[in-house]
């Protein structure tokens, strides 16, 4: 469904632990991105990459890493140094194109930290 | 770097009324305007996209205009049903800030019975 899964859906850490959000892709889209949804604050941009082996800070990046590896599978880790993480994070894909074309979202991951 | 300003943060309409929805965005080179809505509990999904060469665009009960010297754009649904209760985010994006698309806040959609 969708071609774009994110797992698990949802996750309990304790604070102060690193821990790792799964993102994949088949619909063959070069460009990927997180982002943090939280209530009244919108989609706020994580992390994106265009290419393989390349990615660029979004907005919020602090506290955050990523990977790709592969132009199918964009992890991000929510690390110890995020002050605030309980959020909803959604991964998208698109085909590029220099962001003129439509996000495919996945179901989101909803974190949380005690 | 992009700032895009999205009114109002809540709406209610009566069923069968209509309902406008505004973004305004800052960056001048912005080119590319999406609109997605998301239901509760489910992923964001696009509904209505345009483009800067024009200025308006409809599909069936749902517009976009598009006025590039006030740097704004709304979303007009007509006709509204119980079904197009939901958070609808407008979205920005320019080729040239690298395939980096930036959001709006959002506005929770309310149809009233």
């Amino acid at each position: 469904d969708g071609g774009i899964t994110q797992s698990p859906k949802y996750l309990f850490r304790k604070e102060g632990q690193n821990v790792t959000l799964s993102c994949e892709q088949n619909l063959n889209h070069d460009a990927m991105y997180w982002y943090r949804q939280d209530p009244g604050q919108g989609l706020r941009l994580i992390y994106y990459s265009q290419i393989v082996n390349d990615f660029q800070k979004g907005d919020i990046a602090e506290g955050y890493s990523v990977s790709r590896e592969k132009k199918e599978s964009f992890p991000l880790t929510v690390t110890s140094a995020q002050k605030n993480p309980t959020a909803f994070y959604l991964c998208a894909s698109s085909s590029g194109q220099g962001g003129m074309t439509p996000l495919h979202f996945g179901n989101g991951t909803r974190l949380t930290v005690t | 770097g992009e700032n895009v300003e999205q009114h109002p943060s809540t709406l209610s309409v009566q069923e069968g009324d209509s309902a406008v929805i505004k973004c305004t965005y800052s960056d001048s080179a912005s080119n590319y305007f999406p609109w997605y809505k998301q239901e509760l509990g489910k992923r964001p999904q696009l509904i209505i996209d345009i483009r800067s060469n024009v200025g308006e665009k409809k599909d069936q009960r749902i517009a976009v205009t598009l006025n590039k010297t006030a740097k704004h754009f709304s979303l007009h649904i007509t006709e509204t049903q119980p079904e197009d209760s939901a958070v609808y985010f407008c979205a920005a994006s320019s080729r040239n800030r690298d395939d980096k698309i930036i959001f709006g806040k959002g506005t929770r959609l309310h149809i009233l019975p």
